[in-house]
């Protein structure tokens, strides 16, 4: 079954402490991306890449890294989280280029203390 | 610069009855538009686009938009709705790239 699983599916942290969200897709996606959502403020985009190795800022990008060292995973990186980082996070990914046809993952609902 | 508008925060009908989620852009180009759904702790899932021709884009689910460029609009519709399609729907815009509304909850009463 095509998807893309995100791990953990619910995280409650406090300010400071590291974590990592993981992505990964079987699809053989090049194109990954992550997203926050907040209400009333939609999808807001943090990073994304293009094929491995190859990443860039989304719109959102401060307090949070990514690397691409594999065609399927995309993880997230909290280095130092804060409470304006509790969030629902969404990984995409899809087809060469960024059709705009994404797929999500379920979501990632993170709480900083 | 790429925006997209969802003037409706929430939109209610009744079960049966057509349903219309609103949604506008800007771009400097042509653009992509695309409708995505969200049901209750789900990720997004896609809908349907218009990338170029018929100006009315059939999706799944029985979802239709109709993209009027004068307007700038990319209005979803349904003819008639079911409890089932009650959801968190969002229009996206790619130009250089993708842009998400804020969403519209569409509440279908029994």
């Amino acid at each position: 079954e095509a998807q893309v699983t995100q791990n953990p599916r619910y995280l409650i942290t406090v300010t400071g402490k590291k974590l990592t969200v993981t992505c990964s897709q079987n699809m053989n996606h090049e194109y990954m991306s992550w997203y926050r959502q907040d209400p009333g403020l939609g999808l807001r985009q943090i990073y994304y890449s293009m094929n491995v190795e190859v990443t860039d800022k989304g719109d959102v990008p401060e307090g949070y890294k990514v690397s691409r060292k594999e065609k399927r995973n995309f993880p997230l990186i909290l280095e130092s989280p804060s409470p304006n980082q509790t969030s629902l996070y969404f990984c995409a990914s899809g087809l060469q280029g960024n059709t705009g046809e994404l797929f999500f993952g379920e979501g990632s609902r993170l709480t900083v203390l | 610069a790429q925006s997209v508008a969802q003037p409706e925060d929430q939109v209610n009908v009744a079960e049966g009855n057509p349903l219309t989620v609103k949604c506008t852009y800007s771009v400097s180009g042509n653009p992509y538009l695309f409708w995505y759904v969200q049901y209750p702790n789900r990720g997004l899932q896609f809908l349907l686009k218009y990338i170029t021709g018929d100006n009315l884009v059939k999706g799944s689910y029985g979802f239709e938009a109709e993209f009027n460029k004068s307007q700038t609009s990319f209005h979803l519709k349904k003819p008639s709705a079911l409890v089932s399609d009650s959801a968190l729907y969002f229009c996206a815009v790619k130009d250089y790239k993708l842009s998400f509304g804020a969403g519209t909850t569409v509440t279908v009463r029994a």
